[in-house]
């Protein structure tokens, strides 16, 4: 069954360094999306792709985040400047028009 | 708009059944249901779409009020395997992303 892969699966960072999350979505869907999770809370979104561009993006989605889908294949999410509230399990999410998301493993940031 | 799920916990002996209930004060385009185990990813169950149409799960059932912008998920003889978080995610439109509610933990004992 096709998957969706992260790496890396955990990243430790420090405070204010940038990180890169990345994502390979299942080859034929067309939607990208990235949602987080602290500490098995609910899972929050953050941004969706469509076509190549960002289709919706929350309030969580500020200046400090940006996407990229570089070569066709991976999705990354690259966080700035991270912070210590930016400690969470992030998940890249693919779909396929009106069926359910494929989410991925996740990658666990902690941010010190 | 995040929905509003219902009970926060749920628990089971095997072979009980249990609902799960999602309400949102939006008009919906679908209600997508998911099932997450600890450490691990959501895992897509069911989604209903307007219009009546399901897709997902066949061992799992659920129901889709689009009036009263409400879904309800059905776990009938319940397994060991259903332990887990439950959520419903709600799409206001098509091509929207997901807005998941908080959760509803099953554990299901022997």
């Amino acid at each position: 069954e096709p998957e969706v892969t992260q790496t890396p699966s955990h990243q430790v960072t420090q405070m204010g360094q940038e990180v890169i999350l990345r994502c390979v979505p299942i080859s034929n869907h067309l939607y990208f999306y990235w949602y987080r999770q602290i500490l098995g809370q609910k899972v929050e979104f953050l941004v969706s792709f469509y076509n190549n561009e960002i289709s919706e993006k929350s309030e969580i989605f500020d200046d400090q985040f940006s996407v990229e889908r570089p070569d066709g294949s991976n999705f990354t999410l690259k966080i700035r400047s991270t912070k210590l509230e930016d400690s969470a399990m992030y998940f890249c999410a693919s779909r396929y028009r009106d069926y359910g998301y494929t989410f991925g493993s996740g990658t666990r940031l902690t941010v010190v | 708009q995040q929905p509003v799920q219902s009970p926060q916990a749920v628990i089971l002996r095997e072979g009980e059944d249990a609902v799960i209930n999602c309400s949102s004060s939006k008009a919906l385009y679908s209600v997508h249901w998911y099932r997450q185990k600890h450490g691990e990813a959501p895992v897509f169950l069911m989604i209903l779409l307007k219009g009546g149409e399901q897709k997902g799960h066949d061992k799992i059932s659920a129901s889709f009020n689009e009036k009263k912008q409400q879904s309800s998920l059905y776990l009938t003889a319940s397994q060991l395997s259903y332990s887990g978080t439950y959520f419903c995610g709600t799409e206001s439109q098509a091509g929207t992303a997901l807005i998941f509610g908080k959760g509803t933990t099953l554990s299901v004992s022997s």
